[in-house]
């Protein structure tokens, strides 16, 4: 079976960092995305890792331990515009495809 | 250019009725998939292709088919629909590796 957790929701100021976990156990894994969802549109590819250690990509970083089946996501120097969910997925080796957990809402504040 | 588009953006369709979405892409992507996104489910996958003709079935396939008889089209078919149905539904296109997904903007579907 395929199971993604990430946390519902989270809150943080505004110019500070924020982390959000990822925790997964899947039957097959061939590397794992992270998307941005504004409201009411579409999601956009953040960042993929399908080695361990940290991929940085201006003010987003994604962290990947395939040993503990755990990623997470940091936004440094949070912005307004940052205020989204924020979508975990494994590909599952099969065509691609991948499983999606439910999100995280993050809420910046002034 | 989008890459990828979805219409219609919105309906609203009785129950039982037959309902048909469209993707297109002009990305030439052989990878494409239909998801379904619900408050508390997040993205649910309905089916995918893996080439023209080449389908299978997602996790949620009940109650909806697909085809697609060209690389740039793939469709998908609420038979008859129901209110458990009323949805935002999103295509998305792939080259594969790590390149993640490219999503359509969504068809707003309302079953009444």
């Amino acid at each position: 079976g395929q199971n993604i957790d990430q946390p519902t929701e989270m809150t943080a100021t505004e110019g500070a960092i924020v982390q959000i976990n990822c925790t997964y156990q899947t039957s097959g894994f061939n590397g794992l995305f992270w998307y941005q969802q504004h409201a009411g549109e579409a999601p956009t590819f953040l960042s993929y890792n399908v080695l361990d250690g940290l991929e940085e990509k201006g003010r987003f970083s994604s962290f990947l331990s395939r040993s503990k089946g755990y990623s997470y996501l940091l936004l440094k120097e949070l912005q307004m515009k940052d205020s989204a969910s924020y979508l975990c997925a494994v590909d599952n080796t099969n065509a691609g495809k991948s499983t999606f957990g439910d999100g995280t809402t993050l809420t910046v504040k002034p | 250019d989008a890459g990828i588009t979805q219409s219609p953006r919105h309906k609203v369709t009785e129950t039982g009725t037959p309902v048909t979405l469209r993707c297109h892409q002009t990305e030439n992507h052989r990878y494409m998939y239909w998801y379904r996104q619900d408050p508390g489910h997040g993205l649910r996958l309905i089916h995918y292709s893996y080439g023209v003709k080449d389908t299978d079935k997602g996790e949620v396939s009940d109650g909806y088919s697909v085809s697609r008889s060209k690389t740039e089209d793939f469709l998908l078919t609420l038979e008859s629909a129901t209110s458990s149905q009323t949805s935002v539904y999103f295509c998305a296109i792939t080259e594969g590796g790590g390149y993640g997904y490219t999503f359509g903007s969504g068809t707003r579907l309302t079953v009444v």
